[in-house]
């Protein structure tokens, strides 16, 4: 089965400071990988996915992941980050289980941009 | 235009009742999933649809009961309601054939059972 280690479970940063959330996976296959964000009482909601092609994603409010398959890490990145972007991230692996697939999440980072 | 809504948003019930969350999705997605986040905020799947047909059900008290009216809709039933089952329960869809499995999520719905 695979597994999604996100290895810091809070990341405190400063107002337009850079940040780094680390992600990685177990799987030895071809994978599917997603970073979904969620706001204070809010839903999730798909900040970026890698699918195939460069291993170096954009997404949504300037965020970007690299893929980086020796490593197994999915790690997400941002240069300059805000106080909107206070929220808690959760990297996926897709997963199949004969027909049927499903998102491995992982237990989440909480992001704490302070002014 | 909401993808995927739930209602309500918010439930406050006293423990042994039976309560009822429904989720609807306008994306035309055969596959909908029930998701439950405890307090700190760990997401574990609870059940799995694929055009009304029961496809994952991870190990969920049989309290727990989704019902899939049609392939847009996956209601959860919760009977006798216990203090541990306060969690947000999450819904969402995907649209299987896509290897990838991107799933898109609803609001979420915050159970606090007294």
């Amino acid at each position: 089965a695979q597994s999604v280690t996100q290895l810091d479970s809070q990341v405190p940063v400063f107002e337009e400071a850079p940040v780094e959330l680390r992600c990685n996976y177990s799987s030895s296959v071809s994978v599917y990988l997603f970073w979904y964000v969620q706001y204070p009482n809010q839903g999730l909601q798909l900040l970026l996915k890698y699918l195939s092609g460069s291993t170096l994603v954009k997404g949504i409010n300037g965020f970007e992941a690299e893929f980086n398959k020796s490593q197994t890490s999915f790690h997400l990145r941002k240069p300059s980050v805000h106080i909107s972007d206070t929220a808690e991230y959760f990297c996926a692996v897709s997963e199949w289980k004969g027909s049927q697939g499903n998102l491995i999440f992982g237990k989440g980072t909480k992001l704490s941009v302070k002014p | 235009d909401t993808a995927v809504s739930q209602t309500p948003k918010y439930l406050v019930t006293q423990m042994g009742n039976d309560k009822s969350i429904k989720c609807e999705q306008n994306l035309g997605h055969d596959t909908m999933y029930w998701y439950k986040q405890d307090s700190k905020k760990f997401l574990k799947i609870m059940f799995s649809y694929n055009n009304k047909e029961l496809i994952i059900n991870e190990t969920v008290p049989n309290r727990f009961s989704p019902k899939s009216p049609d392939k847009a809709h996956l209601n959860l039933h919760i009977n006798s309601l216990e203090l541990g089952d306060s969690a947000v329960y999450f819904c969402a869809s995907s649209q299987p054939g896509l290897a990838h499995n991107e799933q898109f999520f609803g609001p979420g719905t915050r159970l606090t059972v007294l």
